[in-house]
């Protein structure tokens, strides 16, 4: 089975800051990669699919890269609404990674 | 307008069997794969099972073979999931989410409904 890292495991963070999370799989999974979004309480919410193209109605402030085993979810500029813990999940046996906590400093 | 609704969590005695529904309006339910995911209470998100457009193909993660179906009723705009066999590690909440590109993706997901499994 195909195993999915994240770090940091949780990051904090000020409002405008750019935060990155890099997202690790245990084998090769060309580009079949996506990045959730959950609030408190909420369902998660897809933000990319196949690594970098953006859901229809996100922000563009939010972007993916990467291919192979490594990728990284970028918001170039933090907003409030961002708060929240990141997932990426591989598409071949649909595994996600443990999450990244992103919170205020 | 996408909507998925979960109904049918509860609590269940260790052993028992249960069964969410789950209904879909706002898009063509019988062209899309469909996939239940929980969330054990504190918890990361696990992949439970999909079921292709047309009931077709289903498959399913570890913790689910052999004891969870999936299932669902296109005439019903519906996605079943029967769980035989509750352990208390299946308490979680449980969504069903609509599959993007095939199978690969999760892109609209229900607001999740709680299972419990105590004595």
């Amino acid at each position: 089975d195909i195993q999915m890292t994240q770090s940091p495991s949780s990051v904090s963070a000020s409002v405008g800051d750019r935060v990155t999370i890099t997202c690790r799989a245990s084998q090769a999974i060309s580009t079949w990669l996506a990045w959730y979004q959950q609030k408190p309480g909420k369902a998660p919410e897809l933000l990319i699919y196949d690594a970098s193209s953006l859901q229809t109605g996100v922000p563009s402030r939010f972007s993916g890269s990467g291919s192979g085993t490594d990728f990284t979810l970028t918001i170039s500029s933090l907003q409030p609404e961002d708060f929240a813990t990141y997932y990426c999940q591989q598409s071949n046996s649909f595994t996600f990674g443990p999450g990244t906590k992103v919170d205020i400093k | 307008q996408v909507q998925l609704v979960e109904s049918g969590g509860g609590v269940v005695q260790p052993g028992r069997s249960l069964r969410l529904s789950c209904v879909g309006t706002g898009f063509i339910f019988g062209t899309y794969a469909l996939h239940w995911v929980r969330q054990a209470p504190g918890k990361g998100l696990e992949w439970v099972a999909v079921i292709a457009y047309d009931g077709d193909k289903k498959y399913y993660g570890d913790s689910a073979k052999g004891r969870f179906t999936i299932s669902r009723d296109n005439s019903k705009n519906t996605l079943y999931l029967q769980m035989n066999s509750l352990r208390t590690a299946d308490t979680a909440v449980y969504y069903c989410a609509r599959g993007r590109n095939g199978y690969k993706y999760f892109d609209s997901w229900g607001q999740g409904t709680l299972v419990t499994v105590a004595s």
